[in-house]
């Protein structure tokens, strides 16, 4: 069974275009997170959700947004595409204090 | 400013040979250091975590050391073979509520 799963894998388009990537877990963590890896394969805090709540957000763009409607999805919806949100988006579950589970990626290519 | 930084960005081993990597950081007090491997086209997975009052953690062929007066954390892989061909990541935790901040990650071939 899939633990942490992330939809879709690939997602290519254009700029200025309104895309979301979803994420499920099945582990019953109660914390989820996304990140940002860039081509220099740097992997960035994005956001992370605790019972629904957010609690960090590391200085990112408000184009993104993240969106949980129970403790095991969180999808992030990102509006107005550009061409410098082209990265591997990962999504992570935990719970607390105890080591994280990412998702196998989604790899988003802005034209 | 903060900064987490592994020594090389691609370290070359032969095979049997123990790798070392190291992570150092500054202006962080971290909780807990955790390490990662992470392989081509694939999510960072989770190896071992080192708590702040902890000197070192083993488990199997790998050894982890945390010095918070050197700031630094060393990972080693004893007796390595090329399947520990991967991207390694070292992640800090500050307060303990599991927010990790990456280093650069350092990518191993182990050469058979």
């Amino acid at each position: 069974d899939t633990a942490v799963s992330q939809t879709p894998k690939y997602l290519v388009t254009q700029m200025g275009n309104d895309k979301s990537i979803k994420c499920e877990q099945n582990l019953g963590h109660d914390t989820m997170y996304w990140y940002k890896q860039d081509s220099k394969k740097f992997l960035k805090i994005m956001f992370s959700y605790n019972n629904k709540e957010l609690i960090i957000n590391e200085t990112v763009p408000n184009r993104f947004s993240p969106k949980s409607p129970d403790k095991a999805h969180l999808n992030l919806h990102i509006n107005s595409l550009e061409l410098g949100d082209s990265a591997v988006y990962f999504c992570a579950s935990s719970s607390q204090r105890d080591t994280q589970y990412f998702g196998p990626g989604t790899r988003l290519t802005v034209l | 400013s903060q900064k987490i930084e592994q020594n090389s960005e691609a370290l070359n081993i032969q095979e049997g040979k123990t790798a070392t990597l190291t992570c150092n950081y500054t202006n962080y007090s971290p909780a807990y250091l955790q390490w990662y491997r992470q392989d081509p086209g694939r999510g960072p997975v989770f190896l071992l975590l080192i708590r702040e009052n902890e000197k070192e953690k083993r488990k199997e062929r790998l050894k982890v050391t945390f010095d918070t007066t050197l700031k630094q954390s060393l990972f080693h892989i004893t007796a390595s073979q090329p399947a520990d061909s991967a991207t390694y990541l070292c992640a800090l935790d500050q307060t303990g509520a599991n927010n990790l901040f990456f280093g650069t990650g350092t990518r191993l071939t182990v050469i058979p």
